[in-house]
């Protein structure tokens, strides 16, 4: 079945650090992949998406890039801000299966001190 | 244009009592979705609605949850009795079809005793 694996948090960086956090998948299709934002109190947000191999999805600073050889959609950002701090979820839909939904990771926490 | 409403945001029960949850979502969105999101992790599927038909239930526990959507519009998902387990956070998401973007709503934080 489809899966999602992305790195442990928190993540912790001072304003102005680069971001990276990690995510691989495991798919039998050839699915999509999102990554969606959680600030406190709030619902999910679509952050960006890519829906087929070497697409870079972009927004607001962040990136990330699909990469099939190695099942990975790691998202980047070269300069984080205090108001980036949130959980971040790495997701796949997989519209050629039986189970048109998403598939989320476990989330990833990230904390940006002033 | 509004997102998609949920309510009640807080809610505190005892082990073996019923409680329901309501799910407004964003007008003309066909799809509707109610996951399930444990502490520290993501988000999972309970059930998907296509207009008024549940499409895809397979990981809802049909043995105490239920849930529907009458007209195609709003939706309520309910559990009796709770149990301990089910303590989570109750998330319903919309989409104009199963292609598209899925909006999510707040969430009903559940919590039982």
């Amino acid at each position: 079945g489809n899966s999602v694996t992305q790195m442990e948090g928190p993540v912790t960086l001072s304003e102005e650090a680069f971001l990276t956090i990690n995510c691989t998948y495991t798919a039998t299709g050839y699915p999509s992949l999102f990554w969606y934002v959680q600030y406190p109190g709030e619902g999910l947000q679509l952050l960006l998406k890519a829906t087929k191999a070497d697409d870079k999805g972009s927004n607001k600073g962040f990136e990330a890039t699909y990469r099939k050889e190695t099942t990975s959609f790691h998202l980047e950002k070269g300069s984080v801000q205090v108001s980036d701090s949130a959980v971040y979820f790495c997701a796949l839909s997989d519209l050629d299966t039986g189970r048109r939904a998403l598939t989320f990771g476990s989330g990833t926490r990230l904390q940006v001190q002033p | 244009e509004a997102g998609v409403v949920q309510s009640p945001r807080y809610k505190i029960i005892e082990k073996k009592q019923p409680v329901a949850f309501w799910c407004n979502p964003i007008s003309g969105h066909n799809t509707l979705y109610w996951y399930r999101q444990n502490l520290g992790q993501g988000p999972e599927l309970l059930i998907r609605y296509e207009n008024e038909e549940a499409v895809d239930d397979s990981q809802l526990p049909k043995d105490r949850f239920s849930a529907e959507r009458l007209k195609g519009v709003d939706s309520t998902l309910k559990i009796q009795p709770a149990e301990l387990g089910d303590s989570a956070v109750y998330l319903c998401a919309s989409s104009l079809n199963l292609r598209n973007e899925q909006f999510f709503g707040p969430g009903t934080r559940l919590t039982v005793l």
